[in-house]
């Protein structure tokens, strides 16, 4: 079946370094993808979206690239700070969805101070 | 402020009870969503509704009921009949389904957990 939101688990970085979070997808028609920010005990915020015909879409200290060659994106944090320690999920539409998203397990990120 | 209401922060339920989740939301949007969250895991769609007095099963409805009478509101019910319903439980709205001026984007609430004695 579908799947969108394929994570590593955890991801521990300095604060300071890049932080690079990766997604795998198998939908090749979805029409976009959401990267959303959890932290514990809240629910998931909104980050950043990019729509399937752009490559990269930057925003506030945070970019998004997408290869749909090999059905991949992945949300770079730059500066990482301690603030961003949370559950990175990506999400995209299912078929025929409308606005149904899909999620993966999400990536940990731990910011090491 | 606008924004996605949840209600309670933390419930415990005796098992055989049912108990109902409020979702209120004012931010005017038509399509609503619950999804369940278990410990590690992404978030599955257990209903959504996309008009008022209309919904849909999401990917594990089993267990569950919803209504959505008012446009504001979407309560959820956890009935007796899910098995395993200790989680976290989210609300989420979104403006439409996507077209060319708008993404996707689904707006959360902060979540209901809720534990099963």
């Amino acid at each position: 079946g579908e799947s969108v939101g394929l994570h590593l688990p955890t991801l521990s970085v300095q604060e300071g370094d890049n932080s690079i979070i990766n997604c795998a997808y198998s939908n090749s028609a979805s029409d976009y993808f959401i990267w959303y920010k959890q932290e514990s005990g809240k629910g998931p915020q909104f980050i950043i979206d990019i729509r399937s015909n752009m490559d990269k879409r930057q925003g506030q200290r945070v970019t998004v690239l997408l290869n749909k060659t090999v059905k991949h994106l992945s949300l770079q944090i730059a500066a990482t700070q301690p603030g961003d320690s949370a559950v990175y999920f990506c999400a995209g539409p299912l078929t025929g969805g409308g606005n149904k998203l899909t999620f993966g397990t999400g990536t940990q990120l731990k910011v090491e101070l | 402020d606008g924004g996605i209401t949840q209600s309670p922060k933390y419930l415990f339920r005796k098992e055989g009870q049912n108990v109902t989740l409020s979702c209120e939301q004012n931010l005017n949007h038509d399509a609503m969503y619950w999804y369940r969250q278990d410990p590690g895991q992404g978030l599955r769609l257990i209903y959504y509704s996309q008009i008022v007095n209309d919904f849909q099963k999401g990917d594990i409805a089993e267990g569950y009921s919803v209504s959505r009478e008012k446009k504001e509101s979407f309560p959820l019910t956890v009935t007796s009949a899910q098995k395993n319903p200790t989680a976290f439980y989210l609300c989420a709205s979104s403006i439409a389904p996507f077209s060319g001026t708008n993404t996707g984007e689904l707006f959360f609430g902060e979540g209901s957990r809720l534990t099963v004695l």
